[in-house]
């Protein structure tokens, strides 16, 4: 089936610092999101993205949908405290009303005050 | 504003035990899915229902069954649980194909 690529693994960084993670793909997606995982927590949506070459923000999150449709991006600007948490990259294909997700296995982000 | 709710959010199991997962949402949705994260794993998507009356297998199907009762719950059941079960099961609801997906809160499942 279907793979997401994300990466790295984790991070551990300065708060204050820039944040970037990615997710690639084996196939084509036409929809790709990023959720974030607080602990204990289900995912929360970030970002959507729709169109190949979309660029959207939200608030410090900034999310990319590649132009070949096989990758997306996420930046953090300024990290603090908050951000800590699982971020997950999620590609769909959806056809009629159907629509499933395939997720990453997420980008654990620990930020030191 | 409830969105998805989950229940039990915590839960023990002997093997060979079963136990049935209930998931209930409030946004009138058409679409819910169960998934399953496992440490490293990421979510995996175990069973899906387009819409109510419908269900359909999705990566891990073995060793659970699924329930659309109504537009509004689909629940989970494991008739008779094996350790490889221990896991943290979320339940989502979409309004359609394209949408992103809201989550519960989960419920973690040991299975002993």
């Amino acid at each position: 089936g279907q793979q997401l690529n994300q990466s790295p693994q984790s991070m551990f960084i300065q708060e204050g610092e820039d944040v970037s993670m990615n997710c690639t793909s084996s196939s084509i997606f036409n929809t790709w999101l990023w959720y974030k995982q607080d602990p204990g927590e289900g995912p929360v949506l970030l970002i959507a993205l729709y169109k190949a070459g979309e660029l959207t923000s939200n608030g410090r999150l900034t999310a990319q949908f590649g132009i070949t449709r096989k990758d997306s991006f996420l930046n953090i600007s300024a990290s603090i405290p908050s951000d800590v948490g699982i971020y997950f990259c999620a590609g769909m294909n959806y056809g009629g009303s159907q629509g499933n997700l395939i997720f990453g296995k997420g980008t654990k982000l620990s930020v030191k005050p | 504003n409830a969105g998805v709710t989950q229940t039990p959010k915590f839960q023990v199991l002997k093997t060979g035990q079963s136990m049935t997962l209930q998931c209930a949402q409030d946004m009138n949705h058409n679409s819910m899915y169960w998934y399953r994260q496992d440490p490293g794993m990421g979510l995996r998507l175990i069973y899906y229902s387009a819409s109510e009356g419908t269900t359909d297998k999705g990566e891990v199907p073995n060793g659970y069954n699924v329930s659309r009762l109504n537009k509004r719950e689909f629940s989970l059941r494991l008739e008779s649980a094996a350790p490889s079960q221990t896991s943290v099961y979320f339940c989502a609801s979409s309004a359609r194909g394209g949408d992103g997906y809201t989550f519960g809160s989960g419920t973690r499942l040991t299975v002993v």
